[in-house]
């Protein structure tokens, strides 16, 4: 399978910083997603990209698709304690409909 | 609309015992997928379907089963559990199609345990 490369593996910051998160593949995807998990709780999406180079926004996150095709970006800003999860990344080829995910990035935000 | 819903939400088998883990969904999606969690790992595909009457294998297919008989339901079987098969269960669907925009939603889980 694909293998993708999510880093770094845990990150422990003060409230009110910013957050970066990468995810990087051998392979060139189609398609980026991110996701937030919560303990208990299944992967919530965050963004989608479809385009390389694009960027997009919700809220306080930001991610790109890299202009290489093989890398995407999130960031949080100004981070708040209910950002604390795991953040995955997904990819999909441009052959198939399968999704391959990052191995998660565990955020813990210190009040 | 619920989305994607799956039960039971816990699950605990002797090794040998088989049993179905549901999913269902209300999107109208054509493309559905299981997936298992273990600790420190990412998702990984077990079988996917890409509509009703088809289903394909995904990276770690062997110990279960899927069909596909309804655009609503994709359910999981396991037919003889084993610990190894201890770990979270998530099923996802969306619209599907090669070179189509699309996203996946995924369902709260099932957590199994295999004594």
């Amino acid at each position: 399978g694909q293998q993708l490369n999510q880093s770094p593996q845990s990150m422990f910051i003060q409230e009110g910083e910013d957050v970066s998160m990468n995810c990087t593949s051998s392979s060139i995807f189609n398609t980026w997603l991110w996701y937030k998990q919560e303990p208990g709780e299944g992967p919530v999406l965050l963004i989608a990209l479809y385009k390389a180079g694009e960027l997009t926004s919700n809220g306080r996150l930001t991610a790109q698709f890299g202009i290489t095709r093989k890398d995407s970006f999130l960031n949080i800003s100004a981070s708040i304690p209910s950002d604390v999860g795991i953040y995955f990344c997904a990819g999909r080829l441009n052959t198939g409909n399968q999704f391959y995910f990052g191995t998660g990035t565990s955020l813990t935000v210190i009040p | 609309n619920a989305g994607v819903t799956q039960t039971p939400k816990f699950q605990v088998l002797k090794t040998g015992q088989s049993m179905t883990l549901q999913c269902a969904q209300d999107m109208n999606h054509e493309y559905m997928s299981w997936y298992r969690q273990d600790p420190g790992m990412g998702l990984r595909l077990i079988h996917y379907s890409v509509g009703a009457g088809i289903t394909d294998q995904g990276e770690v297919p062997n110990g279960y089963n899927v069909s596909r008989s309804t655009t609503e339901d994709f359910p999981l079987r396991l037919l003889s559990a084993a610990p190894s098969q201890t770990s979270v269960y998530f099923c996802a669907s969306s619209y599907s199609g090669v070179g189509i925009t699309d996203t996946q939603y995924f369902g709260p889980g099932t957590r199994l345990t295999v004594l």
